[in-house]
């Protein structure tokens, strides 16, 4: 299984980038890695996903080095209600669901 | 389109009973999995159903069962009940394929099972 390890916390402020890495060293040849957002009391929320080099979309980036080791969530001018957990996820369902792993998440608080 | 409910939302049980939650995926979401969280444990995957059988498992004992419907519906049983099954569980689905990789889910806002 792959493990994942992440901040636990990190503090921003309005209006800046926000960058959260996530470790998977023993990420497996068919593993994605996906990002959630949870709010609390609520379930997580697809954030993005992708497998090598970068990918964007309208709220997020994510950056994968070419070894794959390692993922960085980049999320762009933060506002107040980007205030949550955000879970790194390797594996996926398709490739055989005992290999889910999620991180132990990252408490985003952002301020004014 | 309606998001993926799950009943009930709140739970009270005790140790040696047994518990059975439900999960209503999106409309034509075929694919359901389950998710225990905890605070020691973060969040983990108990199973996933398609079609009504179960297609991936995670690492958790045979107390904890679940099977789908033909209305793609899932119930997800957990018999015998330890204090450390209190936790959050959530259900996501997804429609078929969801993304390379299977990873793009839409979660419903969990059953918090309390167990005393």
């Amino acid at each position: 299984l792959a493990k994942t390890t992440q901040p636990i916390s990190m503090d921003s402020y309005e209006g800046q980038e926000v960058n959260i890495t996530c470790s998977h060293n023993n990420i497996a040849t068919n593993d994605y890695i996906t990002w959630y957002q949870q709010f609390p009391s609520q379930g997580p929320r697809f954030i993005i996903q992708g497998y090598k080099t970068k990918v964007t979309n309208e709220v997020a980036s994510l950056f994968i080095p070419a070894d794959r080791k390692s993922s960085t969530l980049s999320l762009p001018r933060v506002s107040l209600s980007d205030t949550a957990v955000y879970y790194c996820l390797v594996g996926g369902l398709t490739g055989g669901g005992n290999k889910l792993t999620f991180g132990t998440g990252t408490q985003l608080k952002v301020e004014l | 389109k309606a998001g993926v409910t799950q009943t009930p939302r709140y739970l009270i049980k005790t140790r040696g009973q047994q518990v059975t939650l439900s999960c209503s995926p999106i409309s034509g979401h075929r694919s359901v999995s389950w998710y225990q969280q905890t605070p020691g444990q973060g969040l983990q995957f108990l199973f996933e159903y398609f079609s009504e059988t179960q297609r991936n498992k995670g690492n958790f004992p045979g107390r904890f069962s679940g099977r789908q419907f033909s209305n793609s519906r899932s119930e997800m049983n957990v018999s015998t009940l330890e204090l450390g099954d209190s936790a959050l569980y959530l259900c996501a689905s997804r429609a078929a394929g969801g993304g390379r990789g299977g990873n793009e889910q839409f979660f419903g806002p969990g059953t918090r099972l309390t167990v005393l």
